[in-house]
């Protein structure tokens, strides 16, 4: 199975900075690499699919980057509603691992 | 507008079996391969199993491999997820999710999930 490492666990940060969470594979996964938001007791949502395409109606605040086996989320201009737990996914064999979640609070 | 709703999560004991469905509507159910994943409340996203639109293609974690089944019916446009001996760590809140494919990309990713159903295993 492909293991995939976010980082980092838990980041807190204040409106309108600019965030930046970090996922690791253990294997090339080229494209395939997918970025979810999830707030508490509700379902995860696509923010980021393939690396670098913004999903529709996602703000143009969000935006993915990388290559090979080390691929970045970065929030730019932190809103309140951001507060959130982050995931990154491949789809590039299965089982279609998540990494572990980043938790984003808002100070 | 797509709508992905589970339902039949409940109580049971170890060793017992559950079937949950994804009542799916707003898009041509049978055109899309269709995932599960579950989440244990408070930890992570884990992947469980998916099936392809006619449903002649499968796929499950090693986890639930010979105890979980996936099925559908896309003239009821409803997704299948059978699970049985159950044990007390497949405790957890259970997702349907669609995968939408991007044809520029060639990368499909999970576009609409339902609100989850919440199986608990436990004597």
């Amino acid at each position: 199975d492909i293991q995939m490492t976010q980082s980092p666990s838990s980041l807190s940060a204040y409106v309108g900075d600019r965030v930046t969470i970090t996922c690791r594979t253990s294997q090339i996964i080229t494209k395939y690499l997918n970025w979810y938001q999830q707030k508490p007791g509700k379902a995860p949502k696509v923010l980021i699919y393939a690396v670098s395409n913004l999903e529709s109606g996602v703000p143009s605040r969000f935006g993915g980057g990388g290559s090979g086996t080390d691929f970045s989320l970065t929030i730019n201009g932190l809103q309140p509603e951001d507060s959130a737990t982050y995931y990154c996914q491949q789809v590039y064999i299965t089982p279609h691992t998540f990494g572990q979640g980043t938790k984003l609070e808002i100070k | 507008e797509v709508q992905l709703v589970e339902s039949g999560g409940g109580l049971v004991q170890p060793g017992g079996s559950l079937r949950l469905s994804c009542a799916a509507s707003g898009f041509t159910f049978s055109g899309y391969w269709m995932h599960w994943v579950r989440q244990v409340p408070g930890k992570g996203l884990v992947w469980v199993s998916r099936i392809n639109g006619d449903g002649t293609s499968t796929t499950f974690a090693d986890s639930v491999k010979g105890r979980f089944t996936i099925s559908r019916d896309n003239a009821k446009n409803t997704l299948y997820l059978q699970m049985g001996s159950l044990r007390a760590e497949d405790t957890s809140v259970y997702y349907c999710a669609r995968a939408g494919y991007n044809y520029d990309s060639g990368v499909y990713y999970f576009d609409h999930w339902g609100p989850g159903t919440l199986v608990t295993v436990s004597s």
